[in-house]
């Protein structure tokens, strides 16, 4: 079975400090996604990677990098010199190659960047 | 297209009454899925529909939840004889079969039983 562990359940961090969202995942295909999505109060969630098991390379998008690593099933979000505007529920999630392509998510993330 | 939309994005209602939520996905998507998210928690797999057929639903779905997509289009979910445990956020997906692009979510709709 598919399983994605956040075992962060709450981070604050100050403004303009870095902060790492961790994400391990559990899976026996060979062929799957991986997925971080963002969720404000209002509740809507919003797409910010999708990543396939067969590229390992580290993406950068201005203050957001992930950081993907097989060999210890995580897929880590990483987000530089922090903003107020980052503070939400941040969501990994965990889909198979094939069928239903349904995701499986973590429990999130909460997190606050104080001023 | 604007994306997915949810409506209600609210509803309040009295526990043992029925309930329907709708669902418009992105026009060209195929795949359409319903998931719901309980305070704290990731949203979890409802059901998922390819076109108009639903062709797998969660063991959470309980005979008292139905899904529909009639045309290949919007999608409705209809909760009857609605309990305090069903009070959370649902959320409607969208996507093209292969993921090859995006996976779009709504803005869900948040129910409350009373």
């Amino acid at each position: 079975a598919q399983k994605v562990t956040q075992a962060q359940t709450e981070i604050s961090v100050v403004e303009k400090e870095d902060v790492t969202l961790d994400c391990v995942y559990e899976t026996r295909d060979t062929t799957y996604y991986l997925f971080w999505y963002k969720q404000p109060p209002s509740g809507e969630l919003v797409f910010l990677i999708r990543r396939n098991s067969f590229d390992e390379q580290n993406e950068i998008s201005g203050r957001y990098s992930w950081n993907f690593q097989k060999s210890t099933s995580s897929f880590n979000f990483t987000i530089t010199a922090s903003q107020v505007v980052d503070s939400a529920v941040y969501l990994c999630a965990l889909s198979e190659g094939g069928g239903s392509e349904k995701l499986v998510f973590g429990k999130g993330t909460k997190l606050t960047v104080n001023p | 297209d604007t994306g997915v939309s949810q409506n209600p994005r609210h509803k309040i209602t009295k526990r043992g009454q029925n309930v329907t939520f709708r669902c418009d996905p992105i026009s060209e998507h195929n795949r359409l899925y319903w998931y719901r998210q309980t305070l704290g928690q990731g949203p979890e797999f409802l059901t998922y529909f390819q076109n108009e057929a639903q062709l797998e639903k969660s063991r959470l779905l309980s005979d008292r939840f139905s899904a529909e997509r009639p045309k290949g289009s919007f999608s409705t979910l209809e909760i009857q004889r609605t309990e305090q445990g069903d009070s959370a956020m649902y959320l409607c997906a969208s996507s093209l079969a292969g993921l090859g692009e995006g996976y779009t979510f709504g803005s869900g709709t948040r129910l409350t039983v009373v």
